[in-house]
């Protein structure tokens, strides 16, 4: 079975910051890794994805996720948040790109 | 490219009542799946369908909680009877097959009263 735990409940930074949102997995098996975004209200849009080949991953938004097997993690950084960044951040897994297991979510609160 | 369309946005029941909501795929999706998600947690899948066969309904309340997609297109996910534990977002997902990305609709709101 999969598990994904986000080390962070909430991560309150300032505008332009840099900032990481930390996600660790355990799995038996090889996996595929997916941070999503919730903006309040809305559905999850795909920010990126981890399937195979080079382990740092480009996003969208300027988001980028760097994945390490031996620490089985996927973090997400981004240089630079802006006060839109500012929303619900789930990472995921899935031994196929469909049936997705969720983290607990991570609240990204971007200050003036 | 129109996207996921779920129905109603928002819906607010007593316990011990029913509750239906629709979820229209991206057209050609063979894929549709449906997620809880209970405040301030992850979405957890509940059932998911390949074409209209289901997948995998394993973390299915089967004692209250049906799903259909009986033309292998749009679906329904009905509640009855409803428990508190029932609020939350109910968000349905499709995918063009079973092992590509999944786009998300808005979601359902459910509270129970």
């Amino acid at each position: 079975a999969q598990s994904v735990t986000q080390l962070d409940s909430q991560v309150p930074v300032f505008e332009e910051a840099p900032v990481e949102l930390r996600c660790n997995y355990s799995s038996s098996v090889s996996v595929y890794l997916f941070w999503y975004v919730q903006y309040p209200n809305q559905g999850l849009q795909l920010l990126l994805k981890y399937l195979s080949g080079s382990t740092l991953v480009k996003g969208i938004n300027g988001f980028e996720a760097e994945f390490n097997k031996s620490q089985t993690s996927f973090h997400l950084r981004k240089p630079s948040v802006h006060i839109s960044d500012t929303a619900e951040y789930f990472c995921a897994v899935s031994r196929y790109t469909g049936k997705l297991i969720f983290g607990q979510g991570t609240t990204l609160q971007v200050k003036p | 490219e129109a996207g996921v369309a779920q129905s109603p946005r928002y819906k607010i029941i007593e316990k011990r009542q029913s509750v239906a909501f629709w979820c229209n795929p991206i057209s050609g999706h063979a894929t549709l799946y449906w997620y809880q998600q209970i405040l301030g947690q992850g979405p957890k899948l509940l059932i998911q369908f390949q074409n209209n066969g289901v997948v995998d309904d394993s973390q299915l309340p089967k004692d209250r909680f049906s799903a259909e997609r009986l033309k292998g297109v749009d679906s329904t996910l009905k509640i009855q009877p409803a428990k508190l534990e029932d609020s939350a977002v109910y968000l349905c997902a499709s995918s063009l097959n079973g092992d590509t990305e999944a786009f998300f609709g808005q979601g359902t709101r459910l509270t129970v009263v």
